[in-house]
C-alpha cells in the first residue's frame, strides 16, 4: 500500500495568494482528517470527513480555510487568501471504521510558507 | 472534555540510557491510547497502542502500559539509540471513536 499521499510536499507563496493542498487517503479508509502543526500550537485538528461528508469543522481557523472531499480517494484543503500566520506543516490522515481501536495513518505533510 | 497531557521536553539522553516519557489522560468511558513518533521532516507514525486497561503495547523496544487507576500511559525504553531521536506524541481515541486527542509532543535527542 502506498500510504497516505500528500501534495505538494513544500509550498512557498506570497500573502494573498490562494493555496490548495491535496490528499489521497489509503484505499478503503472511510475517515479523513486534516491537521495543522506549528511550534506554537502543536498539532491541531482542522476538519474531518466520514464517507466524504464533513463531520466536524470546528477546528477550521476562519472562513479563509475550506476543505472538500469530492470522492473517497481525494480531498483538498484550500486557503484563500493566504496570510503569513498560515505558515505551518499540514498533515492529512486517514483511518478505517468508527472504532476507537483503529489508528490514524498520516501522510508526510505539506510544509507551507507564506511570505 | 477528553485530553492528553504529556511531559514537556526537550529530553536529551546519552545512548543506552533509560527513557521514560510521561503521559496522562482525561476521558470518559474506555478510550484507546496510542504513542506516535515523528522523525524529522516526516509525518507521524504509530509506535504502539493499547485498547483496554492493563494492556501493554510494545514495538521496537518501546513499551507502554494502559493504567486506568492512574489514567496514565507512560512510554519507556530500556536502552535508547541515536536513531530514536524524534518527537513522541501521546494520543487518545475516545470510546465513541473517530477523533484523536494528541499531546503536545516530547522531543527526544539521543547523543552518542
Amino acid at each position: 500500500d502506498a500510504g497516505v499521499i500528500q501534495s505538494p510536499r513544500h509550498e512557498v507563496t506570497e500573502m494573498g495568494q490562494e493555496v490548495t493542498l491535496r490528499c489521497k487517503p489509503i484505499s478503503g479508509h472511510d475517515y479523513l482528517f486534516w491537521y495543522r502543526q506549528t511550534m506554537m500550537r502543536g498539532l491541531e485538528l482542522l476538519i474531518y470527513f466520514n464517507n466524504n461528508v464533513p463531520i466536524d469543522d470546528s477546528g477550521m481557523p476562519e472562513d479563509r480555510f475550506s476543505a472538500k472531499m469530492p470522492n473517497a480517494s481525494f480531498s483538498t484543503l484550500k486557503i484563500q487568501p493566504s496570510e503569513p500566520r498560515d505558515s505551518a506543516v499540514y498533515f492529512c490522515a486517514s483511518s478505517w471504521g468508527g472504532s476507537s481501536y483503529n489508528e490514524q495513518f498520516f501522510g508526510p505533510g505539506t510544509r507551507l510558507t507564506v511570505l | 472534555g477528553d485530553s492528553v497531557t504529556q511531559m514537556e521536553g526537550p529530553v536529551t539522553l546519552s545512548e543506552e540510557a533509560f527513557l521514560t516519557i510521561n503521559c496522562t489522560y482525561t476521558a470518559t468511558g474506555y478510550p484507546s491510547l496510542f504513542w506516535y513518533v515523528q522523525y524529522p521532516g516526516e509525518g507521524l507514525q504509530l509506535l504502539l497502542k493499547a485498547t483496554k486497561a492493563d494492556d501493554k503495547g510494545s514495538n521496537k523496544g518501546f513499551e507502554a502500559t494502559y493504567r486506568k487507576e492512574t489514567t496514565s500511559f507512560h512510554l519507556e525504553k530500556g536502552s535508547v539509540q541515536v536513531s530514536d531521536s524524534a518527537v513522541y506524541f501521546c494520543a487518545l481515541s475516545a470510546q465513541t471513536g473517530n477523533q484523536f486527542y494528541f499531546g503536545t509532543g516530547t522531543s527526544l535527542t539521543v547523543i552518542p
